[in-house]
Parts: C-alpha cells; sequence; structure tokens
C-alpha cells in the first residue's frame, strides 16, 4: 500500500513563502489514473483543496489560493512539492498530500476521490 | 462557483442509525465520496462513486445520492464511529470541492 510522507519547515514568517514536499513510496507517481494533491485543514476547520499536479505534468489549483500557488512534480525523486508565497496568519494549518484516483468503470466515468493520505504536517505562520 | 452543504453536527445514540446530508447542485450527476476523520488523524475515504464501500469499510456503512442531495448512513451506529464526516466531489468548473463537514456524535 502507498504511503505518502510530508515534509517542511513547522514555523515561517508572514510574507515568506510556504514550501512542502510530499514523497511517495511506489512507483504509483506515474500512473496516468492518478493525480497528487495538497489538502490543508486549519485548525479546527475543515478540508480545503489547494490542488492538483498529474505526472505529466498539467495542474489544476482552487480558484481562490490559484495566484499563489504552484505544485509541481519530480517523478525521478518520487517527490511532488507545494509552493504557497506571501503567506499570512489563515495559511496557518495542516497540510496533507493526498493521492487522487479517478473512477472509471462499465458506465464510464465515476467521478474522483482521495485514496492515500499523509499524516499531515502543521504549518504556523506567525 | 459549486460549493457542497453539509450539517454541522449530528448525534445518534448506539445502535440506530446515522443519517449525514451534503447538499449541492445537480450533485447527483457528480459522484460524491465521503471521509471519515477522527482527532488528530488523516481522514480515510468510507465511500465513493456515491455508493461504493471501499475494502475494510463496515457494511454498515452505506451511501446513496439524489438529485441534489447525497447521504451517508451508517445502520447500528457504534462508538467508534464518532468523527467528523466530509462529503467530496468534483465539478468540472472548481474541480475538487469539500463540504464543510459533519461532526457525528454517538451518545
Amino acid at each position: 500500500q502507498v504511503q505518502l510522507r510530508e515534509s517542511g519547515p513547522g514555523l515561517m514568517k508572514p510574507s515568506e513563502t510556504l514550501s512542502l514536499t510530499c514523497t511517495v513510496s511506489d512507483d504509483s507517481i506515474t500512473h496516468d489514473g492518478y493525480f497528487w494533491a495538497w489538502i490543508r485543514q486549519p485548525p479546527g476547520k475543515g478540508l480545503e483543496w489547494i490542488g492538483s499536479v498529474h505526472h505529466i505534468g498539467s495542474s489544476y489549483y482552487n480558484p481562490s489560493l490559484k495566484s499563489r500557488v504552484i505544485i509541481s512534480i519530480d517523478t525521478s525523486k518520487k517527490q511532488f512539492s507545494l509552493k504557497l508565497n506571501s503567506a499570512t496568519a489563515a495559511d496557518t494549518a495542516v497540510y496533507f498530500c493526498a493521492r487522487r484516483y479517478r473512477v472509471t468503470g462499465n458506465t464510464g466515468f465515476g467521478g474522483y476521490y482521495f485514496d492515500s493520505w499523509g499524516l499531515g504536517t502543521l504549518v504556523t505562520v506567525s | 462557483s459549486f460549493e457542497l452543504t453539509q450539517p454541522p453536527s449530528v448525534s445518534v445514540s448506539p445502535g440506530q442509525t446515522a443519517t449525514i446530508t451534503c447538499s449541492g447542485d445537480e450533485l447527483e450527476k457528480k459522484y460524491t465520496a465521503w471521509y471519515q476523520q477522527k482527532p488528530g488523524q488523516s481522514p480515510v475515504v468510507v465511500m465513493y462513486q456515491d455508493e461504493k464501500r471501499p475494502s475494510g469499510v463496515p457494511e454498515r456503512f452505506s451511501g446513496s445520492s439524489s438529485e441534489n442531495t447525497a447521504t451517508l448512513t451508517i445502520s447500528g451506529t457504534q462508538p467508534m464511529d464518532e468523527a467528523d464526516y466530509y462529503c467530496q466531489a468534483w465539478d468540472s468548473s472548481t474541480d475538487v470541492v469539500f463540504g464543510g463537514g459533519t461532526k457525528l456524535t454517538v451518545l
């Protein structure tokens, strides 16, 4: 079973760029059926999708964060990364990396869901 | 933009049926997934494609979707089911969307 592990600074100052890396334990990072995503959760609040990247390089972002976010992928290292610039206290959250699976079957497209998650890493902007 | 709405909280007695709803425009066409998150843990998928249960998820969990509402049902709710539950769907205009989450209390 695939494992994902987030890494990066846990504390940063306002206006700095938040940078996190997710390391994937197997070769599924190059599987066409998966996108690789960042999701965050402010303390005591709900989940917010940040964006996703595919191994061929295509990426998609939450419209509310799009102007500040870049998600990239390095398949040779089995890693994908998040950069969020101009951080503020509102970006304080647990950041999860996750694998998004495209459901297909006899009836065709069946949606997407996140089938594997990292443990999450708390990033505090202060 | 596409949004998903969940009740903030649901309470159920042990052994009874818990029903958690998720509402969104034409949600029936967007294939809902559901996640369970316990304190300090990562979310775990308990339902996908509206009604499909991943291996390892107890049979007491079931899902459905009709028109604008998706529903996660837990039959014979157990104390271990107490957790936050999030719905999630995909929309062509906004990509991935999560609901605000529902805190399920078993008391």
